[in-house]
């Protein structure tokens, strides 16, 4: 089980807004270390959607957006499209463990 | 940037797997993190270590007594080595570019394609 909890599945209708947390600890998210987003189609390279927290790459469109509170940080997905339909994971340092986290993905459904 | 991934696709139980990650346009002696990560339908995502320009590394600790990444600037590529596999590390195995504060804090900007690495006699 990751030191990172995502919920394995979530769903949406074309259109609508999708949320994703990433719920960790006083060591990862909680302690203020950076939180990025990768979007994984299976197959193929996973790519980077948010960095640092709340950044998005350059070509990464504006209806996905990332924040933090406390020690959970969300990815949220507005306007659905049937090609957001991926896995979705977070990642962030945990200085407790000395290892670099990834949550345990979860599956969007669109 | 472009990263790719080779080497065997098939490892006996108990050898060492390897892989080599070859970098495009980008010399790897520059600067950044170069990182190789996992995939596994049971685990998902997991880091498994780090080497930067110097050759410094930083690995997973519940990796760490058989991992080994190096850098070979003059050709311009890293490699991974984990010695003593089981099944469990039936894996896609991904090479990536960390940008970032150390071996262990970064965000990945470029991936590869991925290798599948089965561990099976």
């Amino acid at each position: 089980q990751s030191v990172l909890t995502q919920p394995p599945s979530v769903s949406g209708a074309p259109g609508q807004r999708v949320t994703i947390s990433c719920t960790g600890s006083s060591s990862n998210i909680g302690a203020r270390y950076d939180v990025h987003w990768y979007q994984h189609f299976p197959g193929t390279a996973p790519k980077l959607l948010i960095y640092t927290n709340d950044n998005r790459p350059s070509g990464i469109p504006d209806r996905f957006s990332g924040s933090r509170s406390g020690a959970s940080a969300s990815l949220a997905i507005t306007g659905l499209r049937a090609e957001d339909e991926a896995d979705y994971y977070c990642q962030c340092y945990d200085s407790s463990l000395t290892v670099s986290l990834f949550g345990g993905g979860t599956k969007l459904t669109v | 940037v472009q990263l790719q991934e080779s080497g065997p696709g098939l490892v006996r139980p108990s050898e060492t797997l390897s892989l080599t990650c070859s970098v495009s346009n980008y010399s790897i002696s520059s600067g950044y993190y170069w990182v190789w990560i996992r995939l596994t339908p049971r685990k998902g995502l997991e880091w498994i270590g780090t080497v930067d320009k110097s050759g410094t590394t930083s690995y997973n600790p519940s990796l760490e007594s058989r991992v080994a990444v190096s850098l070979d600037t003059s050709k311009n590529h890293f490699s991974l080595r984990l010695s003593s596999v089981t099944a469990a590390d039936t894996a896609m195995y991904y090479c990536a570019r960390g940008e970032g504060f150390n071996g262990y804090d970064f965000q990945l900007d470029y991936w590869g394609q991925g290798a599948l690495v089965t561990v099976s006699s």
